[in-house]
Order: C-alpha cells, then sequence, then structure tokens
C-alpha cells in the first residue's frame, strides 16, 4: 500500500532564506504528484502538479522536482516570505483513482 | 467567486446524532470527492462521484452516506455520530475523473466536533 511521509514535520526560518520540503512516496507507480498549500481554517489549494513522466515544475519562487524511481518528491521555495506560512502537503495518485497525501510540513517564515 | 463551497463550516454536535455536510462546486466539474483530515492533518479518501455516480468508496463506516442529487452536489450524511468523528471534512472537485491531467480543487472544510 502507498505511503506518503513528509520531512521535516515542522519547519521555521527566517525571511528571505531558501527552502525545501521533502516527500517519499513507497510505490513508484503513480500517475502525478500534487504539493498544496493548506492555510488555517482554509481549504486546500494546489501549487504545483507533476505528471509522473515529468521532472519538474515551477511557478515563482516555486519549484518541485520529482524522481520517480527513487519516490522522492522536494518543493523548493525561494527567497521564502512571511505570507508563505502554512501547512504544505504532497499527495501521489496512483491506480484505483486513489489519492494518498502526507501527513505535511508545518512552515513558519518569520518576518 | 467560490469554486467549491461547503457548509456548514463548524458543526458541533453531540454523540449519536444524525448530520449531513453540504457541497457544491461551480466549475462545472464531472468529479466530486469527499476527504477526511485527522487531528494529525492526515488526508484520507472517503468517498469519490464521477457525473452522480459512486467511482471510490474506501473503508469507511456505512454511517457516513453520500448522496449526489446533481454532478454539482456531493453530501455527506453521517448517522450516529461518535466521537472519533470529530475531523476536518473537505470537499473537492477535478473535470478528469482519474485525476491525471489536473488538479483537484478543494472546499474550505467542514470542522466537525462530536462530543
Amino acid at each position: 500500500k502507498q505511503e506518503v511521509t513528509q520531512i521535516p514535520a515542522a519547519l521555521s526560518v527566517p525571511e528571505g532564506e531558501n527552502l525545501v520540503l521533502n516527500c517519499s512516496f513507497t510505490d513508484s507507480a503513480i500517475y502525478n504528484l500534487q504539493w498544496f498549500r493548506q492555510d488555517p481554517g482554509k481549504g486546500l489549494t494546489s501549487l504545483l502538479l507533476i505528471q509522473s513522466s515529468q521532472r519538474e515544475q515551477t511557478s515563482g519562487r516555486l519549484n518541485a522536482s520529482l524522481d520517480k524511481s527513487s519516490g522522492r518528491s522536494t518543493l523548493y521555495i525561494a527567497a521564502s516570505q512571511p505570507g508563505d506560512s502554512a501547512t504544505y502537503l504532497c499527495a501521489v495518485y496512483a491506480a484505483g483513482n486513489q489519492f494518498y497525501f502526507g501527513t505535511g510540513t508545518s512552515l513558519t517564515v518569520i518576518p | 467567486d467560490t469554486a467549491v463551497s461547503q457548509t456548514p463550516k463548524y458543526l458541533v454536535t453531540q454523540m449519536g446524532n444524525d448530520k449531513s455536510i453540504k457541497c457544491e462546486q461551480n466549475l462545472g466539474h464531472d468529479t466530486m470527492y469527499w476527504y477526511k483530515q485527522d487531528s494529525k492533518k492526515f488526508l484520507k479518501i472517503m468517498f469519490s462521484y464521477n457525473n452522480k455516480e459512486l467511482i471510490i468508496n474506501e473503508t469507511v463506516p456505512n454511517r457516513f452516506s453520500p448522496k449526489s442529487p446533481d454532478k454539482a452536489h456531493l453530501n455527506l450524511h453521517i448517522n450516529s455520530l461518535e466521537l472519533g468523528d470529530s475531523a476536518v471534512y473537505f470537499c473537492a472537485s477535478s473535470q478528469d475523473p482519474t485525476g491525471v491531467q489536473e488538479t483537484q480543487y478543494f472546499g474550505p472544510g467542514t470542522r466537525l466536533l462530536v462530543l
């Protein structure tokens, strides 16, 4: 059964730093991987979607990579801002119409 | 404009009661989902409907019954609520029922607390 793990569980950085969030999954037979942002009291916002045939996707200050063979993905956030503070979730979509979410990384960017 | 909306946003109720959570999407999507997020932030899919037909039914108690009157709505009815049902429930929708080509759009969540 697919298991998705995110490390670290929590991260606190000063404003302006570049940072990397990690996501690992146990079964490489996935269709795609997504990174989401969750703000307190709000729903999930999709940040980046990487198809299984792709290696990376970029959106603004965000860059997500995917190494399907090793079961890893990273979300790189450049020049972090206080507004980036949120919980970041990765999710893989696999056979059987199944989405598997990680437990998230809680990010705090200190002004 | 709200793409995926859920009501109520907060729900506090007694154990044993029956309650419903409503979800509506105005994106014209064919597929809708219900997820449960527990206290450890773990999100797990519960149900998925495509054009009003059930396509995913995870191992959830049969006290949970989804109802899709049309493809823009997927409501979640819960009978005989238990303490362990306390969680945040998220509704989502996507155009592609396989989820391969595009992302899902999530609602704001319904925070259920069973006392």
